[in-house]
């Protein structure tokens, strides 16, 4: 099946500070990205779907200029957390779906092997 | 998105059949059913999906209702790295994927 990658798989970063998590497509072209972040024994929240060669949108109380989201390709977006603090620290992870597969929409979503961010 | 409703946990032996089951009894006609798994500290699994037909695949079967109100997923020979959280998730498409609580199995020796 389809592959998406992660960059990093686990960061630690000081308060205050900016982190960038890259969502990578490895073998077939995502116009669209979905971002996730998953708390300690809590389920996945979509957090923003990132349009290449547009403006990602957000979901209901997720701060835009927080997480910055960047679909610069059809092969890559970037999730930015700006000024980091310690309850910004969770699981994050992308997905994404192949368009060339058969079946259309109903076509399974791939995820990403998650992004570990601690804010120290 | 039609709500959907799991057990929080289930037990299963090794080399038994799984079998989680997941109520969604406010489908609507165009909205398909799908199942995802979660291992421990990794990123979500795409097990199978159907409409209304059971569908069956190198990992599971799925089996829905007649009237499609709820379904089961099953693992016919469960093992260790079965253990995991499993989600049945109801949408009409792919995108923006949403999960609920899901089902923690946990398979036992």
């Amino acid at each position: 099946g389809a592959v998406v990658s992660q960059h990093p798989s686990r960061v630690i970063c000081k308060s205050g500070t900016s982190v960038k998590i890259e969502c990578r497509s490895l073998d077939f072209q995502a116009t669209t990205m979905f971002w996730y972040r998953q708390f300690p024994k809590q389920s996945l929240m979509l957090m923003a779907t990132s349009n290449e060669g547009s403006k990602a949108t957000y979901e209901q109380g997720v701060e835009k200029d927080k997480f910055l989201i960047n679909h610069a390709s059809l092969t890559l977006s970037t999730l930015t957390v700006t000024s980091a603090h310690p309850e910004d620290s969770s699981f994050y992870i992308c997905s994404a779906r192949d368009p060339g597969l058969a079946g259309g929409d109903h076509n399974e979503q791939f995820f990403g092997p998650g992004t570990r961010l601690t804010v120290l | 998105d039609a709500k959907t409703t799991q057990p929080p946990s289930m037990d299963c032996a090794e080399g038994r059949a799984a079998n989680l089951p997941c109520n969604h009894s406010t489908i609507s006609g165009n909205e398909y059913v799908y199942w995802y798994r979660q291992i421990h500290s990794q990123g979500p699994q795409y097990i199978i999906h159907g409409l209304k037909n059971n569908e069956t695949n190198e990992m599971a079967s799925l089996i829905i209702t007649e009237d499609r109100k709820s379904s089961t997923l099953i693992l016919p020979h469960a093992t260790l790295r079965d253990t995991a959280v499993y989600y049945c998730i109801v949408r009409v498409g792919i995108y923006d994927m949403r999960f609920g609580a899901g089902t923690r199995l946990t398979v036992k020796p």
